[in-house]
């Protein structure tokens, strides 16, 4: 059975330091690995797919980077609207059946 | 603007009454996803559909039923079989067999009366 553990659960950051969250997985046969990003209330918002270990994805300040065991979204230098819930899937079917984490909830005060 | 619509936003539920959900996508997706999402937990696949007039049990089925008679549409009923039905529901729609991502809607609130 897949399995997605992301950590830590909550990262506390100041604006401007910069930080890492963690998707550790086990799955039977990656087909993508993908980070989401939640705000409170609303639907997930697509950030990045990942497919092999090695690939790296940027976006503004966001950088995700994977590995054969785990993924990491590292935040650079956050602002305040980075704030949010960031949530990981991995995909191992032919269908787009996603296995998601946890989520880590990210606050970044001014 | 192509995109997943769900409504109501909040919905309130009666003991042993089943209220539906509703899920509508203009991105021409063949796919759609219905998800639970309750505090502290991952999004739990609830049930899936492939194609029109096709759908498949996801993890947690029970207590709920689905229909996919348009390739539009893709609504939820949660049924008075489902004792713990207070959560975050979420539709979402991907190109199916294929690489892309699922791409959601902005969820309903269901709670309990």
């Amino acid at each position: 059975e897949d399995q997605v553990t992301q950590s830590p659960e909550a990262l506390r950051l100041q604006e401007g330091e910069s930080s890492s969250l963690n998707c550790s997985y086990t799955v039977s046969g990656l087909r993508g690995l993908f980070w989401y990003r939640q705000d409170p209330g609303k639907g997930p918002e697509f950030l990045f797919t990942l497919y092999s270990a090695g690939e790296e994805k940027e976006k503004e300040r966001l950088k995700a980077t994977l590995t054969k065991k785990e993924s990491f979204l590292h935040i650079t230098a956050p602002k305040p609207e980075d704030s949010a819930t960031y949530l990981c899937a991995v995909r191992s079917d032919s269908w787009g059946k996603l296995q998601f984490g946890a989520g880590t909830q990210v606050v970044v005060t001014p | 603007d192509g995109g997943i619509t769900q409504s109501p936003k909040y919905l309130f539920r009666k003991e042993g009454q089943n209220v539906t959900l509703s899920c509508e996508q203009n991105l021409n997706h063949d796919a759609m996803y219905w998800y639970r999402q309750d505090p502290g937990q991952g999004l739990r696949l609830i049930y899936y559909s492939q194609i029109v007039n096709d759908f498949q049990k996801g993890d947690i089925a029970e207590g709920y039923s689905v229909s996919r008679e348009k390739k539009e549409s893709f609504p939820l009923t949660v049924t008075s079989a489902q004792k713990n039905p207070t959560a975050f529901y979420l539709c979402a729609s991907s190109h199916g067999q294929s690489n892309q991502p699922q791409h959601f809607g902005d969820g309903t609130r269901l709670s309990i009366l």
